[in-house]
This record gives structure tokens, sequence and C-alpha cells, in this order.
């Protein structure tokens, strides 16, 4: 069993749509939850960054940590065609990170 | 700032040959992390270097290796190349100070296809 699951989809939705991304996670240790958006032929950059439990805003983007069930989210609301790209969650703590296989998602115009 | 760069951008060699992958991380950076990403595998993590030093490690076998020069930038070399290797080679940079958790800021890969 992986320590980070991420549904590798991919996912499409109309543009406007609420999107949806979740990965559930098994190591306790991990304390750091961040997600990061890929573009095609680009490396990785860092999207929402959060500690511990909770939820953080920023903009369109809403991150939810539910350290309890081990399950967290990325929301974005009225999503755009630029939005359509992979998203990785990633978790660290104890001196390891750790990513998701990331989902694709397609925001169709 | 300048970003994180790799060269080079993409590469072919055949099994059983040897390459180096370059990377320079962001002005001030100190701590260089390489990652291995494939379609089925997703990301995984490779080695991180600090100070020159190899401060982690991931579970991968000793044909990849890598280093770090006193100016920050770092190589990689993985020899014998097995068809398994090709994939796409990230790396990132981070400060350093606070550990493996820190904002890790990537480079746009090394696409390396073996034959």
């Amino acid at each position: 069993q992986k320590e980070v699951e991420q549904d590798p989809g991919p996912l499409s939705v109309p543009e406007g749509a609420i999107v949806s991304l979740n990965c559930t996670y098994s190591n306790s240790a991990f304390q750091y939850f961040m997600w990061y958006r890929q573009y095609s032929r680009k490396g990785p950059e860092l999207l929402m960054y959060t500690y511990s439990s909770g939820n953080k805003e920023d903009g369109r983007f809403t991150a939810q940590v539910d350290k309890s069930s081990k399950y967290i989210s990325l929301f974005i609301r009225d999503s755009q065609p630029s939005d359509s790209a992979t998203y990785l969650c990633a978790m660290s703590g104890a001196q390891k990170l750790v990513f998701g296989q990331g989902t694709r998602l397609t925001i169709n115009p | 700032k300048a970003g994180v760069t790799q060269t080079p951008r993409y590469l072919i060699k055949t099994r059983g040959q040897q390459v180096t992958l370059s990377c320079s991380p962001i002005s001030g950076h100190r701590s260089v992390s390489w990652y291995q990403q494939t379609p089925g595998q997703g990301l995984q993590f490779l080695f991180e270097y600090f100070s020159e030093t190899q401060r982690n490690k991931g579970n991968f076998p000793g044909r990849f290796s890598g280093r770090q020069f006193s100016n920050s930038r770092s190589e990689m070399n993985v020899s014998t190349l097995e068809l398994g290797d090709s994939a796409l080679y990230l790396c990132a940079s981070s400060t350093g100070t606070s550990g493996i958790q820190e904002t890790q800021y990537f480079g746009p890969g090394t696409r390396l296809l073996v034959l």
C-alpha cells in the first residue's frame, strides 16, 4: 500500500464548475500538506501549503486537511481552462516528503 | 530571481550507457533535491543534498548517485542505464534551513529516453 494515494483521473469538467481533488495517506507523522500544480512540459509549482488540520483559502483555491481521517482536499471554485493541469498532493514529516501520483484535470470551455 | 535551471532538457541514451544531469538552484538556496517522475510511479524522491552532503536518500539503487558543489549546483549520475530509467528527472531547490518539509521550487526537468 502506498503512503499517499491519489486518484490519477483523468478528470474533465466544464468551465465554471467546482473541482474537488483528494488524497488519503497512512503515515501519522505527516504534519505539512501541500498541493502542487504541474503544467505540461513544466516542473511542479507550489499552489497551497498548510500545516496540520484545518482550511486555507487563496483566491479560488481552498485546501482542507482532516488529520483524523488522514484525508486532504483541494477545491477549485469557478474553474477556468487555464486550471487544466496535473495536481499533485504532497505531505511531509519526520524528514520524509512523499508525493501523490497526481490527478490530471481538464477544464472544458 | 532566476528560477531553477536544468540541463540538458532532453536526452536519448542506449541501455548500458551512463548519463549526467545538471541542476542550478535558485540563488541563495543551499538544498537541492532530485526526483524521478514516471506515469506509473508518479514523483519519487531520489536524494537531497545540503552543503555538499547527502542529507536524505530515497529507495533507488546505487546506480543513481549525485553530488553538490560549493556553489550549490548539483549533478545527478545514472550508470548502466536500463529501459526503466526513462523518465522526467526533476530537480528542486529550497533554502535547506527547515528540512525536507520546506517548499520545493522545481526546475523544468530533464526528459531522459533510454533505448
